[in-house]
């Protein structure tokens, strides 16, 4: 069977810090890969994703980074955090673009917290 | 392009009431359409998806809905509510598999449970 685990669950960061959160997927190979966060009362933001080893796309303009190292990994970035840059951080795969049949199964998350 | 809006950002019933959870979606082409539950600081769960077979669909922990393309909805309810069963509720619709798609979510409905 498949999973998804993301790590850390937590983290506080100072700002100005660098970031990098890791999201693997098991049991699979060519994964879509998806980054969203999750900022107080303002529902799902996708911010990039990924349908292969290299190729990233970019949802949204801001601080943050990914990239596609592996096939199976997907990585969150930023050289130097911002306030707003605190959230939820949830990652998530898909067999095929849009979901397909199954939709997306997400990880567990990350909370980030800007200080 | 799809959209998906929930209506009421915020829902309170009494445990043992009927859950009513609104989703209207807006799509150029059959829907795939999907719920998702997510509890505080966790990732999202797959409650249940259509995926245009049957038109009213089953999902874990009771609860069902109904696609009614008339309406263009897909509205989430469960005979009796739980406590168990506050947290935050997503709906989603994708145009299924293809290069390009995404699956599109709504901005969540908070349902809350009073003992």
């Amino acid at each position: 069977s498949q999973t998804i685990h993301q790590w850390p669950a937590t983290l506080v960061q100072p700002v100005g810090s660098p970031l990098s959160l890791e999201c693997t997927v098991e049991g699979t190979s060519n994964p879509n890969l998806y980054w969203y966060r999750q900022a107080a009362g303002r529902g799902l933001q996708l911010l990039f994703y990924s349908v292969g080893i290299g190729q990233i796309s970019s949802e949204v303009p801001q601080n943050l980074s990914a990239s596609r190292p592996q096939d199976r990994q997907f990585i969150l970035s930023s050289k130097k955090l911002l306030l707003s840059d605190s959230g939820f951080y949830l990652c998530a795969w898909s067999r095929s673009s849009g979901g397909g049949l199954d939709g997306y199964t997400f990880g567990s998350g990350t909370r980030l917290t800007v200080v | 392009a799809q959209s998906v809006t929930q209506l009421g950002s915020h829902v309170s019933v009494s445990e043992g009431a009927l859950v009513l959870l609104r989703c209207n979606y807006s799509s150029s082409v059959p829907p795939y359409l999907f719920w998702y539950v997510q509890y505080p600081n966790q990732g999202l769960q797959l409650l249940l998806k259509y995926t245009s077979a049957a038109t009213l669909v089953k999902g874990i922990n009771g609860f069902e809905a109904e696609f009614k393309k008339s309406e263009t909805s897909f509205h989430l309810t469960k005979p009796s509510a739980h406590m168990s069963d506050a947290a935050e509720y997503f709906c989603a619709v994708s145009r299924g598999s293809g290069y390009g798609n995404k699956l599109v979510f709504g901005a969540g409905t908070i349902l809350r449970v009073k003992s």
